[in-house]
């Protein structure tokens, strides 16, 4: 199976800020790449495919980058209702592994 | 619009059985490879299975393996995870995805509620 490894696990940040989420993978998987945002009690939703390609409705403030084994999601200024966790998967094989997920949590 | 909605969760005892259902409208169900992802109490989310938009394909991960079952009933619309010989890890919320590709990329664009599975004495 592909580990997918994110840093940190958490952070603190202010409203306005730019944040940056990293996520490794334990091998290549190209741009075959998503990341997911989760709120509290809620369904995860999709942000970021294919490594860079933004989903559909979601603010232009996200933005997803890299190839290979390593990625980046950047938020930037980052508004109230960032605040949540987030999920990197990779799609380059069975079993769709996620990362351990990164809480985005107000300073 | 776009839903899936899951049901079936509950309290089951070790070693029991239960199936999960996820009613799909909204878009043409058949055409679509669909996921189980779970998530247990404060962690995070673990795929557990997929099937193919005919259902001729499925596959699980191998902690569910041999115990698990996926299916689908495309004239209901309806995804179904039948989960036998439960354990106390299983404990989760279970949410059904619907797959989309695009480019050779595929990603989850569309989830359920998500729906409790406890398993306990």
């Amino acid at each position: 199976d592909i580990q997918m490894t994110q840093s940190p696990s958490s952070l603190s940040a202010s409203v306005g800020d730019r944040v940056t989420i990293t996520c490794r993978a334990s091998q290549s998987i190209s741009s075959y790449l998503n990341w997911y945002q989760q709120k509290p009690g809620k369904a995860p939703n999709l942000l970021i495919y294919a490594a860079s390609s933004l989903q559909s409705g979601v603010p232009s403030r996200f933005s997803g980058s890299g190839s290979g084994t390593d990625f980046t999601l950047t938020i930037s200024n980052l508004q109230p209702e960032d605040f949540a966790a987030y999920y990197c998967q990779q799609s380059f094989i069975i079993p769709r592994t996620f990362g351990q997920g990164t809480k985005v949590q107000i300073k | 619009e776009v839903q899936l909605v899951e049901s079936g969760g509950g309290l089951v005892q070790p070693g029991g059985s239960l199936r999960l259902s996820c009613a799909a409208s909204g878009f043409t169900f058949s055409s679509y490879w669909m996921h189980w992802v779970r998530q247990a109490p404060g962690k995070g989310l673990v795929w557990v299975s997929r099937i193919n938009s005919d259902g001729s394909t499925t596959s699980f991960a191998d902690s569910v393996k041999g115990r698990f079952t996926i299916s689908r009933d495309n004239a209901k619309n309806t995804l179904y995870l039948q989960m036998n010989s439960l354990r106390g890890e299983d404990t989760a919320v279970y949410y059904c995805a619907r797959d989309r590709c695009s480019g050779g990329s595929c990603y989850f664009e569309y989830w359920g509620q998500g729906t409790l599975v406890t398993v306990s004495s």
